[in-house]
């Protein structure tokens, strides 16, 4: 099984700051990696696929990079609405198991 | 708009059943890989199972297998999950989901609380 390891587990961020979030993989899972945003009481929301690729609506201050083992989901400028959980989540080819990190949670410092 | 919306959530016992579905519209569900994934209270996603397309493919976490089994309908639009022996660990919100390279599209979960 590939664990996903998510690091820091808590980000405390001011409104406009750049926020960098980590996500590592134990084996390499090439660019199959997608992060996703979690607000409490919601469903999460895909924002990044293909390890850079933003989804459909996602504004560009959301940006996914690496690859193999390492990755990245940056915010470039934090807004009031992007406030969360981050999860990132491998979806390895062969076999179809996919694993999700444990989560990083960003709060407002 | 897509929509997926999950049913047959509960409160069960230890050992217990209970079957949840989802009924899927505003997309092609036929061309969908889709897969359940559960949360459970205050704790973070874990991937449960996911189906191909045309049904022939199914794969589980380990913790599931030979408990749960996932299927689909694609002529209702419908994807399920026959859970049985349940355990208190599978304590979770369920939520449906389709996609492959990351997940488009969530429903809005269903509660399962498996105690005496």
């Amino acid at each position: 099984e590939i664990v996903m390891t998510q690091s820091p587990a808590t980000l405390s961020v001011s409104p406009g700051e750049r926020a960098t979030l980590s996500c590592r993989a134990s084996q390499s899972v090439s660019s199959n990696l997608a992060w996703y945003q979690q607000k409490p009481g919601q469903a999460p929301r895909l924002l990044i696929y293909g390890a850079s690729t933003r989804a459909t609506g996602i504004p560009a201050r959301f940006s996914g990079s690496g690859s193999g083992t390492e990755f990245t989901l940056t915010i470039s400028s934090l807004q009031s609405e992007d406030f969360a959980v981050y999860y990132c989540q491998q979806y390895n080819n062969w076999p179809p198991t996919w694993t999700f990190g444990q989560g990083t949670k960003v709060e407002i410092k | 708009e897509v929509q997926l919306v999950e049913s047959g959530g509960g409160l069960v016992q230890p050992g217990g059943s209970l079957r949840l579905s989802c009924a899927a519209s505003g997309f092609t569900f036929s061309s969908y890989w889709m897969s359940w994934v559960r949360q459970a209270p205050g704790k973070g996603l874990e991937w449960v199972a996911n189906i191909k397309q045309d049904g022939s493919e199914k794969y589980y976490v380990d913790s599931v297998k030979g408990r749960f089994t996932i299927s689909r309908d694609n002529a209702k639009n419908s994807l399920y999950l026959q859970m049985n022996s349940l355990r208190a660990e599978d304590t979770a919100v369920y939520y449906c989901a389709a996609g492959a390279t990351g997940i488009d599209y969530w429903g809005q979960g269903t509660l399962v609380t498996v105690s005496s």
